[in-house]
């Protein structure tokens, strides 16, 4: 069966450091987004993409970067992690055509100390 | 900016009566909508969805309502059961974009 994993699962970091966070998706979905879910705010896109080497800034992109080589995945590094990136971090991923839903990973929850 | 809102935080309901979660929006460029539902530790997945040409879309125990002109969808779920107790959130997608915005959730709880 297709699917969408995330790893790790669970993160803990320290400030200052680099972080990435993998998805890779079976669905051979050419669209996929980064959300973070937080207490009030719902889940925010930080960032998309629309099919390899296309990448684009969501609402809450700053401090946060994706690349995407392939159609599988497309992995989220923080450059320099700060506490307020403490969050779980869905990765999701969609048909390219109009008004399909996204499939979404089971989460990584990153903590930042 | 919330464009996507969900006012009531949470929603408690007694099993077998109707839970009612509302959504409302400021995008009038917004044409398709959609509902997820969250259980803990586990990512959300799809409910039920609705096109701005319709003002109902129902599947079994799941109604969607949209109001156009008020901007407000509302999600119904008859009879309400334990399993349907999770986070929901409300979501929509501009026209000719292809990315979701989400509301904040609202986390339902069914009472035995």
């Amino acid at each position: 069966d297709a699917e969408i994993t995330q790893s790790p699962r669970h993160k803990i970091t320290e400030t200052g450091r680099q972080v990435t966070l993998a998805c890779h998706q079976t669905w051979n979905h050419n669209n996929m987004f980064w959300y973070r879910q937080d207490l009030g705010h719902g889940l925010r896109l930080i960032h998309y993409s629309y099919g390899v080497q296309d990448t684009n800034k969501g609402e809450v992109s700053d401090g946060y970067s994706v690349s995407r080589s392939n159609t599988e995945d497309l992995p989220l590094t923080l450059e320099s992690a700060a506490s307020s990136q403490t969050s779980v971090y869905f990765c999701a991923s969609s048909e390219s055509s109009k008004n399909t839903e996204a499939f979404f990973g089971q989460g990584t929850r990153l903590t930042v100390v | 900016d919330q464009q996507v809102k969900q006012n009531s935080p949470s929603l408690s309901v007694q099993e077998g009566r109707i839970s009612i979660l509302n959504c409302d929006y400021t995008n009038s460029m917004f044409d398709y909508f959609l509902w997820y539902k969250k259980y803990p530790a586990e990512g959300p997945t799809f409910l039920i969805s609705i096109s701005s040409i319709k003002d109902k879309n129902e599947d079994g125990r799941f109604t969607v309502f949209l109001n156009k002109s008020a901007k407000h969808l509302s999600l119904h779920i008859v009879p309400s059961q334990p399993g349907d107790s999770a986070v929901y959130f409300c979501a929509a997608f501009e026209q000719g974009a292809q990315k979701l915005v989400f509301g904040q959730g609202t986390r339902l709880t069914i009472n035995p």
